[in-house]
């Protein structure tokens, strides 16, 4: 399995630019999970997602911020407008939950974003 | 809410010596994940536990998840410079059906050859 793949690696843009992050799950996994680490705030979860349906959104910071996953096999987190505080890097994963799995959260290689 | 409080934040050591590092929770978890996270990458799973009492290995690595449920531990081995990085532990509330990790702040690990 190739994992959980995540694009952009490197976005750098300019304020108030649009941001759009994408990943792809591990195929066969329900749930989808996004987070943001920065240095002052670590790893903090922004939304997840339960067979395609948002389920949590309580992290995500402002309006500006929002996430789709129109399939099982893909999932977008956006930034409108974005500021220079969005500056961090946004990992996604994925997981299977439920009887006889492992609950196990397996993480992209994650999108550095700089908002210049 | 939920939270993990993980201990030290940082360490700096010598190669060859054995590490340390815990993470305790004022709830109740029924799986602890060990994490580790290379510069630049997303953090890689190392251990799972899901037993109270749990004691797991992979390698020079060793966890285990603590009998009332609300800690758990990671001992590296004969550290090498290869195990730099930041190590995270993570609690999952089997009794929410979430799916959702709580995670804790990460100990920094830096070895000196």
């Amino acid at each position: 399995d190739a994992g959980v793949i995540q694009s952009p690696r490197h976005e750098v843009t300019e304020m108030g630019q649009e941001v759009t992050l994408r990943c792809k799950p591990i195929s066969g996994h329900d749930y989808l999970f996004w987070y943001r680490q920065t240095m002052m705030r670590g790893l903090e979860l922004l939304i997840y997602f339960n067979n395609n349906v948002p389920i949590d959104d309580s992290g995500m910071p402002e309006d500006r911020f929002s996430a789709k996953m129109p399939n099982a096999s893909f999932s977008t987190l956006k930034i409108q407008p974005s500021e220079p505080r969005d500056s961090a890097v946004y990992f996604c994963a994925s997981s299977r939950q439920g009887r006889g799995a492992k609950n196990i959260q397996y993480f992209g290689a994650g999108t550095r974003l700089s908002v210049l | 809410g939920q939270q993990l409080n993980q201990s030290p934040q940082s360490m700096f050591i010598q190669e060859g010596e054995d590490v340390s590092m815990n993470c305790t929770s004022s709830s109740i978890f029924n799986t602890w994940l060990w994490y580790k996270q290379d510069p630049g990458e997303g953090p890689v799973l190392l251990i799972a536990l899901y037993k109270a009492g749990e004691l797991t290995s992979n390698g020079r690595l060793t966890a285990q998840f603590g009998i009332t449920r609300k800690d758990s531990f990671l001992n590296i081995s004969a550290s090498i410079p290869s195990d730099v990085g930041i190590y995270f532990c993570a609690g999952l509330d089997g009794s929410s059906n979430t799916g959702k990790l709580i995670f804790g702040q990460g100990t920094t690990l830096q070895v000196k050859p």
